[in-house]
Formats: structure tokens, sequence, C-alpha cells
């Protein structure tokens, strides 16, 4: 059974300051892998995807990376800003099963 | 594109009510996801439906079901509600083919006093 874990569960970083977003899966026979932000109260907006055959994915001040190997992804924000205080998920797709969510780590960015 | 959409946002039952929800995919997409997500367990998945059958089903109680119809609309209903059922519940929709972004709704939040 997939399980998919994030740390830390709470990040505060001062604004401008590069950071990164740890996630780990336990089952390494996935489709792809999937980060997600929310924002409170809110719904999920979809930031990458990242496919079984891929290393890793970048959008904007965004890059994502996966390694399968290792049952690992990680979410790289460069230069955060405060308008990045969200909470973000990563999720693991293993075809046609359910996607599996960790519990998010909550970002704030302090101006 | 219309985003998915869900009705309604809010809603507050009491104990022992029941209560429908529904959703609206993105157009042309068949497959319609649900969750809940709460404080303490996180997002857990419902079930999923494609083309009007139940394709996954969560390790959730029968008081929970759900339907999709024709056009690919989708409602979940809860029966015989308690306090514990209290959650943020969010439908996403897909294509449900191949590798494929789940696009989700702002969510229904229920409220059971």
């Amino acid at each position: 059974k997939q399980e998919v874990t994030q740390i830390p569960a709470a990040l505060s970083v001062p604004e401008g300051e590069n950071l990164v977003l740890n996630c780990s899966f336990t089952d390494s026979a996935i489709y792809n892998l999937q980060w997600f932000r929310q924002d409170p109260g809110k719904g999920l907006t979809s930031l990458l995807l990242i496919q079984s055959s891929q290393r890793e994915q970048t959008s904007g001040r965004l890059n994502a990376s996966l390694d399968k190997s290792s049952g690992r992804s990680t979410l790289y924000i460069a230069a955060s800003q405060p308008g990045d205080s969200a909470t973000y998920l990563c999720a693991a797709d293993s075809g046609n099963t359910p996607l599996v969510f960790g519990k998010g780590t909550r970002l704030s960015v302090i101006a | 594109k219309a985003g998915v959409t869900q009705t309604p946002r809010y809603l507050i039952k009491t104990r022992g009510q029941q209560v429908t929800l529904s959703c609206s995919p993105i157009s042309g997409h068949r497959s319609v996801s649900w969750y809940q997500q709460t404080p303490g367990q996180g997002l857990q998945f419902l079930f999923e439906y494609f083309s009007e059958t139940q394709r996954n089903k969560g390790n959730f109680p029968g008081r929970f079901s759900g339907r999709q119809f024709s056009n690919s609309r989708s409602e979940m209903n809860v029966s015989t509600l308690e306090l514990g059922d209290s959650a943020l519940y969010l439908c996403a929709s897909s294509s449900g083919t191949g590798i494929d972004t789940q696009y989700f709704g702002p969510g229904t939040r229920l409220t059971v006093l």
C-alpha cells in the first residue's frame, strides 16, 4: 500500500530565500508524482506533474525532481515571495488507482 | 475552458440528516474523483467514477455513496450524518485515460452540528 510522507509539516522563511520541500513515497512503482498548492479553505491547484520516466519538471520559479529508486521527490522554490505562502501537497499516482496524498507542508514566507 | 465547479460551497447540517453534493467536471473530462479533507487525516480518497461507472472506491462506510450522470456530472451522498463527517469535500476531474493531471474544484465545506 502506497504511503506518502512530507517533511517538514510547516516551514517559515524570510522573503527571497530559496527553499526545498520534501516528499517520500514507499512504493516506487508509480506512474507519476504531482505537486499541488492549496490556499486556506480552497481547492488544490496543480503545480507540476513528473512522469515516472522523467527526472524533473520546471515551471517558473518552481522545480520538482523525482528519484524513484530512493522514493523521493523535492519541490524547489526559488526566490520565495509572500504570495507563495500556502500548503504544498505531493501525490503519488500508481496508474488506475487513486492518488495518494501526503499531509502537506504549510509554508509561510515572511515579508 | 471552465474549471471544475462544486455546489453548494458551504453546508450546515445536523446529525442524522443526509446531504447531496454536486460536482461538474471540466468539459470533455470523463473521470470524477471525490476526496474528503480533514485537519487530522488529510486528503482521503472516497471514490472515482468514469463513464458513469464506479472505477475505484476508498475505505469509507456505506453511508457515503456517489453516482455519475451521462454528462459526467457527479453527485455524492452522505446519509445519517455524523459529527466526524465535517470536512472539506473536494472533487477532481481528469480525462481518465493515460497520464493526466487531476483538476480540483473549490470544494464544499460541510459542517455537521
